[in-house]
């Protein structure tokens, strides 16, 4: 299985300020053919399903605010809130799609300071 | 707008079979370009993919859970359901059905159901 493992497991960024936070694979899920990172980001508020806000690494889902980017490749990969709001609170996950069983980082907590 | 519900027994004996189902609306079940997947996520840890189904009726399970799992479509009601047999509290979770937006042999999780709680207690 490839293990996925985020960093930190949570963080307490001040309104309007970057939030940060680290996803690393255990192997890499960079296609090589297609040159595409099969690796998702999830938005998860209390009491609500989790929710897709990037795939491809890097490609927003439609209707996601801008201020929330993705970036990496190969096993390290990043999700980045340029400027936190209220609303940002949540937990997020990332996941890759390579591999059978698809796997799941454990999560990190997004809170405001 | 594409609309995912899970529905069943909230409570489950241990050794007994967790069932349940979800209804798909918005979207046919049987169109190609999707799977439809289960995932849990239990009180206090992380995400677990279950398994998923392909539109041509292929299954594919999580290893640690494959002998124990069935997912099965049925098509004229628009929805699929999930199976766990031999349940122990450790399958007490909350349950997902999730639309899988496929890309060759993956897919990406867009469309998720409210999740419905399943506690494992005698």
């Amino acid at each position: 299985d490839i293990v996925m493992t985020q960093s930190p497991d949570s963080l307490a960024v001040s309104l309007g300020e970057r939030a940060t936070i680290n996803c690393k694979s255990s192997q890499s899920v960079l296609h090589s053919a297609s040159n595409r990172n099969y690796l998702a980001w999830f938005q998860q508020k209390p009491g609500q399903p989790p929710k897709l806000l990037i795939y491809w690494a890097s490609t927003r889902e439609s209707g996601v605010p801008d201020r929330f980017s993705g970036s990496g490749s190969g096993t390290d990969f990043t999700l980045t809130v340029s400027s936190l709001q209220a609303e940002d609170v949540a937990v997020y996950y990332c996941q890759q799609y390579y591999n059978i069983p698809y796997t799941f980082g454990q999560g990190t907590k997004l809170e405001i300071k | 707008q594409v609309q995912l519900q899970e529905s069943g027994p909230g409570l489950v004996k241990p050794s007994q079979t967790l069932s349940l189902t979800c209804a798909v609306s918005g979207a046919s079940i049987s169109s190609g370009g999707y799977s439809w997947t289960w995932i849990r996520l239990p009180p206090g840890k992380g995400l677990e993919w279950i398994g998923n189904m392909y539109y041509s009726g292929s299954t594919y399970y999580n290893p640690s859970l494959e002998s124990r799992v069935t997912i099965s479509v049925d098509t004229p009601k628009n929805q699929f359901s999930l199976k766990l047999s031999s349940v122990t509290a450790a399958d007490t979770a909350v349950y997902y059905c999730v639309r899988v937006r496929s890309s060759g042999w993956t897919g990406i999780f867009d469309y998720w159901g409210q999740g419905i709680l399943v506690t494992v207690s005698s």
